[in-house]
């Protein structure tokens, strides 16, 4: 049973135009959501989170929105540009002593063509 | 050196051998932890340790053995593997166990042959 699922296994944009990547979780008590980039050969870096007191949070070209109701959380990022070009993970965590027991979506492979 | 550290970038072991990889913090952490990537899976969760003690253990098998002899180290002690552990092997610390970041290593690649 795959708590946090990102759809999309690959997603293809032109330098410029908006990224949006999108993740469904079915835990309503997920309480603190987080984005990560990976490029190869890397380990995973944070991005940008979200707690769910808010429903949207932004950071420069990164904004996450999340929709508690319909339990979905999206990451927008505009202008892309090809150093995007990545795999992003959102991940979820608990109400309370959880934030690093973090459950992750499978990935989204982006690719921001010049 | 800043970050999260962790050695060897890549391990090829047989079945039978004894291995163990190695992840160092400098970021001032209290907790660290394992996580298993596996082609085309999520991130998994093996091990937590907060202030040096395990608080998790996710369901891993006896064939992984962690160790944490102070917050800024961790290892995970590799013995008698099966081909389907082959995998990348993250390391992780957050400033607590609470609702902070991870900060991730770059992995060990590990192939189990």
């Amino acid at each position: 049973d795959q708590q946090v699922k990102q759809n999309s296994p690959s997603l293809s944009v032109q330098e410029g135009r908006i990224s949006i990547l999108n993740c469904d979780y079915t835990n309503s008590m997920f309480d603190y959501f987080l984005w990560y980039k990976k490029y190869p050969a890397e380990g995973p870096t944070f991005l940008i989170s979200i707690s769910s007191i808010k429903d949207k949070n932004e950071d420069g070209r990164f904004t996450v929105f999340l929709n508690k109701s319909a339990k979905h959380l999206s990451l927008h990022i505009v202008p892309s540009q090809p150093g995007d070009s990545a795999v992003y993970f959102c991940a979820a965590s608990g109400v309370g002593n959880q934030g690093g027991k973090l459950i992750f979506g499978q990935g989204t492979e982006l690719s921001v063509k010049p | 050196e800043t970050g999260v550290t962790q050695t060897p970038r890549h391990l090829v072991m047989g079945m039978t051998n004894k291995k163990s990889l190695k992840c160092e913090q400098h970021l001032g952490h209290n907790a660290m932890y394992w996580y298993k990537q596996s082609a085309k899976k999520p991130l998994e969760l093996m091990f937590v340790y907060n202030f040096k003690e395990q608080t998790e253990n996710n369901s891993v098998p006896s064939r992984f053995s962690p160790e944490c002899p102070n917050s800024s180290h961790l290892f995970l002690h590799l013995h008698t593997l099966q081909p389907e552990d082959s995998a990348l092997y993250l390391c992780a610390s957050s400033q607590d166990e609470g609702n902070s970041p991870l900060h991730f290593g770059n992995g060990t690649r590990l192939t189990v042959t």
